[in-house]
């Protein structure tokens, strides 16, 4: 089984709607991030967290908002989703010195927004 | 200027040969590099990560750090057809990771 997963794997929705995009860990990490991939402008960070307790925004965190409902589960929602956050959507989990913060990712979601 | 820079390629090499990824970064704070290959379609795997300026070696791959001239390199000796793929190079500084956009390799038998 997949150490870390991610729901749905593809989901197409229209403008406006709201989304949620899930992703779930066995690896026992406290460390979850999300990001989405562009083309040419490869990985950029929307959101991460060190703990249940902690969020913080990463490098393009408008429009998205996060919920860390425990150590295994983290969730990124689009209120109102616009078709430019089309995009291939990672998730992934680190704990910390093993080694430097290496980061492990789910499959993706790939989101279309019509 | 994006953080980390890396030629999108398409690089091509014949089997067989050495490939050269290159990586430049902007943030001297950066503190430790990683190389992540990417196949299409799929999620990125970690290939090699640096943290010390000169050179780590793991099997068929040698990454290569310069902090003075912060730039950051992997090479693929004996290239596979199965080598091809997208490779991310990711800089961290307290812990926010930042990567480039890929360098896309193809491999030809």
């Amino acid at each position: 089984d997949a150490d870390v997963t991610q729901t749905p794997r593809n989901r197409i929705t229209k403008t406006g709607k709201r989304i949620m995009l899930e992703c779930s860990q066995t690896k026992g990490h406290d460390r979850m991030y999300w990001y989405r991939q562009d083309p040419g402008l490869g990985l950029r960070l929307i959101y991460y967290s060190f703990d249940v307790k902690d969020i913080n925004k990463g490098e393009i965190s408008d429009g998205y908002s996060v919920s860390r409902q425990a150590q295994a589960k983290f969730s990124l929602s689009l209120e109102s989703a616009i078709p430019n956050q089309t995009a291939l959507y990672f998730c992934a989990t680190s704990v910390p010195g093993r080694p430097r913060d290496e980061q492990f990712f789910g499959p993706g979601t790939r989101l279309t927004v019509l | 200027q994006k953080e980390v820079e890396q030629n999108s390629g398409p690089l091509s090499v014949p089997e067989g040969a050495i490939a050269s990824l290159n990586c430049t970064y902007s943030d001297r704070g950066s503190q430790s590099f990683f190389w992540y290959r990417q196949y299409s379609g799929k999620s990125p795997e970690l290939i090699m990560f640096i943290y010390s300026n000169g050179d780590k070696e793991d099997g068929r791959f040698t990454a290569q750090l310069n902090k003075a001239s912060q730039y950051v390199s992997l090479l693929i000796r004996d290239s596979q057809p199965s080598d091809s793929a997208t490779y991310l190079c990711a800089g961290v500084r307290n812990n926010d990771m930042r990567f480039g956009a890929g360098t896309r390799l193809t491999v030809k038998p």
